[in-house]
């Protein structure tokens, strides 16, 4: 129990190409869902934090109007990487959760590379 | 920002050894303690979700142990295995700054 799936897995654009990744849970609905990016070596960092229904929480530092976040329902959220650049190159993550205290199930993610 | 430390960054072991390694957070505004396992190549694994200062919790042979006064948590393995390696991430949640994620500690497991 407790898939989350993430789509696609590996993304090669060119730069200004706006790009869509999607995360579902599969098996559970999600009333939280996590989106996070990962440079080289370093440790997973929080993007943003959506509810279903409202308005994605984003961390600081992170652009909104860059990283657009949809939570439309309980079991999907969207982050679009608008007019992406070689500098948002990075490996993307989400994960879903039902409840607080509770843990967070993670996708696959997604390698996002912009030449 | 918050920080997340954890300590070592990697680790070497022989089959059947038992290690630990910890995992420091801050303490104020503290809400919980996730400590997940990252195998290459898959998604990250929950592990265990502590948040009572003094909790101990276990599965199977890896156990965890909270202190939340102190802002330390270690993660247990007892007999470790070659399909221990792994990445192992905990992340701090506390009020005001969610998930920070500590540098992981990379362990591997020589048959």
């Amino acid at each position: 129990g407790a898939v989350v799936s993430q789509h696609p897995s590996w993304v090669i654009c060119k730069s200004g190409t706006s790009v869509k990744i999607e995360c579902r849970s599969l098996d559970f609905q999600a009333t939280t869902m996590f989106w996070y990016r990962q440079f080289p070596k370093q440790s997973l960092m929080l993007m943003a934090t959506s509810n279903e229904g409202s308005k994605a929480t984003y961390e600081q530092g992170v652009e909104k109007d860059k990283f657009l976040i949809n939570h439309a329902s309980l079991t999907l959220s969207t982050l679009t990487v608008t007019s992406a650049h070689p500098e948002d190159s990075s490996f993307y993550i989400c994960s879903a959760r039902v409840y607080e205290d509770q843990p967070q199930h993670f996708g696959d993610g997604t390698r996002l590379s912009i030449l | 920002i918050l920080n997340v430390e954890q300590s070592p960054q990697s680790l070497h072991v022989q089959e059947g050894d038992s290690t630990n390694f910890t995992c420091s957070f801050p303490s104020s505004n503290f809400y919980a303690l996730h400590w997940y396992r990252w195998e290459t190549a898959k998604s990250p694994e929950a592990l265990f979700v502590m948040t009572l200062n003094g909790d101990e919790k276990k599965k199977g042979r890896i156990s965890a142990t909270l202190n939340t006064k102190e802002g330390y948590s270690y993660l247990y393995i007892k007999g470790s295995q070659p399909e221990d390696s792994a990445t192992y991430l905990c992340a701090s949640d506390n009020y005001g700054q969610n998930f920070v994620f500590g540098p992981g500690t990379r362990l591997s497991v020589l048959p």
